[in-house]
């Protein structure tokens, strides 16, 4: 089936020693997102690609960086994560149409010991 | 205020019972999801809209682009109903303005 899948479910690193998270698709969305949600928290928005375009938030911390080699793929990269950033990381894909509905990914929990 | 408001945030509920979550929005929007999240769990969409009605299996979502209101109804509620939904409307045609959640959770 056509989705958006998440490497790995389940992640844990030690403090500032640098982590990459994985997202792909399979349904040839041009538009990827990246998500940090904290506990008990709405998702917030860290960027997204449009095609090869990179969109940052004006909030996102310069620690969190990402890579988009190919439609298919897109990575989330933490150089120093703190124990702040610990969270659940959901990635999501929509289509430039009219309807741009976003379809997510199972997320990674990223632990930081 | 946030721009996106649910009601209730928490709601519990026996089985069989008819379900409703409200969402109430501030800005203008080219359309809303209702996505469920499970405890430690992914999002799910469950609908997107921009007019009218939709309905999946026991699941129906209305919305009022005048009104600026959207619900989500649960008939015949089951356990497995038991999540977080979120209300998120689509702002600026890319991104989503997320609602604060409503958890549900629904008894045997």
């Amino acid at each position: 089936d056509a989705m958006v899948i998440q490497n790995p479910r389940y992640q844990v690193t030690q403090f500032g020693k640098p982590v990459t998270l994985s997202c792909s698709q399979t349904l040839n969305h041009n538009v990827m997102y990246w998500y940090q949600q904290k506990s008990s928290q709405a998702p917030k928005l860290l960027f997204h690609y449009y095609d090869k375009d990179f969109n940052n938030e004006a909030d996102t911390p310069d620690n969190f960086q990402s890579r988009r080699p190919n439609t298919s793929f897109c990575f989330l990269d933490i150089r120093s994560p703190g124990l702040g950033d610990a969270a659940m990381y959901l990635c999501a894909t929509s289509r430039v149409t009219s309807s741009y509905e976003q379809y997510f990914g199972p997320g990674t929990r990223l632990t930081v010991t | 205020k946030n721009e996106v408001e649910q009601s209730p945030q928490n709601l519990t509920a026996q089985e069989g019972e008819f379900i409703t979550i409200n969402c109430s929005y501030s800005v203008g929007i080219s359309a809303l999801h209702w996505l469920q999240q499970h405890p430690g769990g992914g999002i799910v969409s469950l609908f997107m809209l921009s007019s009218g009605k939709k309905k999946h299996g026991r699941l129906i979502a209305t919305i009022n682009i005048q009104e600026k209101h959207s619900s989500l109804h649960i008939t015949a509620s089951h356990p497995r109903d038991s999540a977080v939904y979120i209300c998120a409307v689509l702002y600026n045609t890319d991104k989503l303005i997320f609602g604060t959640g409503t958890r549900l959770q629904v008894f045997p």
